[in-house]
């Protein structure tokens, strides 16, 4: 019965380095949404990517921020360079597919920017 | 990004429906009215969803106007666990995103 897994869920890392973080759709979704919350705010919406495709990055930072969904393996949210204001609790979410299907979302990723 | 309204924060006393309102006046026919929690930090946990009809599950009730315009989530009985931020969400007829607003804080008190 295993859900969206998010990992590490927490990730420490000092300004300049990079940052990676892994989420593995529950089995038979093919939808993978990222969405951004900084302590004390909502949930931003970043990217909806769908097998080896980027369906909307609307919320994506323009610079330092990727997320790719390759045909095997997890969704990767990669952020170069990472700057304080960078932390933040990172969660994926997915879903079976376009539709009125609800999205199920992981326990999130926790970066902490020293 | 957000098309809806919610109060940021209301109590309910442990066992009492709690009554969490939404407006979304500016709701488009096909869209859907779904609702999220989140308890402290944990990830998102959906409740429920509906499109024009009231719906029920083991969770919560949903009462959505005749004009769509705003709905009602209901816990029928708080408990203290329930305690957690409420998202009404409507979600887009194309694409498949869901923008989470601020949410309504709910504290159920003993």
């Amino acid at each position: 019965n295993a859900g969206v897994m998010q990992n590490p869920r927490h990730l420490v890392r000092r300004r300049g380095q990079e940052a990676r973080l892994r989420c593995s759709p529950m089995k038979g979704h093919s939808h993978v949404y990222w969405y951004r919350q900084l302590p004390e705010e909502g949930l931003k919406f970043m990217v909806y990517l769908q097998k080896e495709n980027i369906i909307d990055e609307s919320g994506m930072p323009k610079e330092r921020f990727s997320a790719e969904f390759p045909k095997e393996g997890p969704s990767i949210l990669r952020i170069q360079q990472v700057v304080r204001g960078d932390s933040a609790a990172y969660f994926c979410a997915s879903s079976f597919g376009l539709g009125t299907g609800e999205l199920f979302f992981g326990e999130g990723s926790r970066l902490t920017v020293l | 990004d957000a098309k809806t309204t919610q109060p940021p924060s209301m109590d309910c006393a442990e066992g009492r429906a709690a009554n969490l309102p939404c407006n979304h006046s500016t709701i488009s026919g096909n869209e859907y009215v779904y609702w999220y929690r989140q308890i402290h930090s944990q990830g998102p946990q959906y409740i429920i969803h509906g499109l024009k009809n009231n719906e029920t599950n083991e969770m919560a009730s949903l009462i959505i106007t005749e004009d769509r315009k705003s709905s009602t989530l209901i816990l029928p009985h708080a408990t203290l666990r329930d305690t957690a931020v409420y998202y009404c969400i409507v979600r887009p007829n194309t694409g498949n995103q869901f923008y989470f607003g601020t949410g309504t804080s709910l504290t159920v008190i003993p």
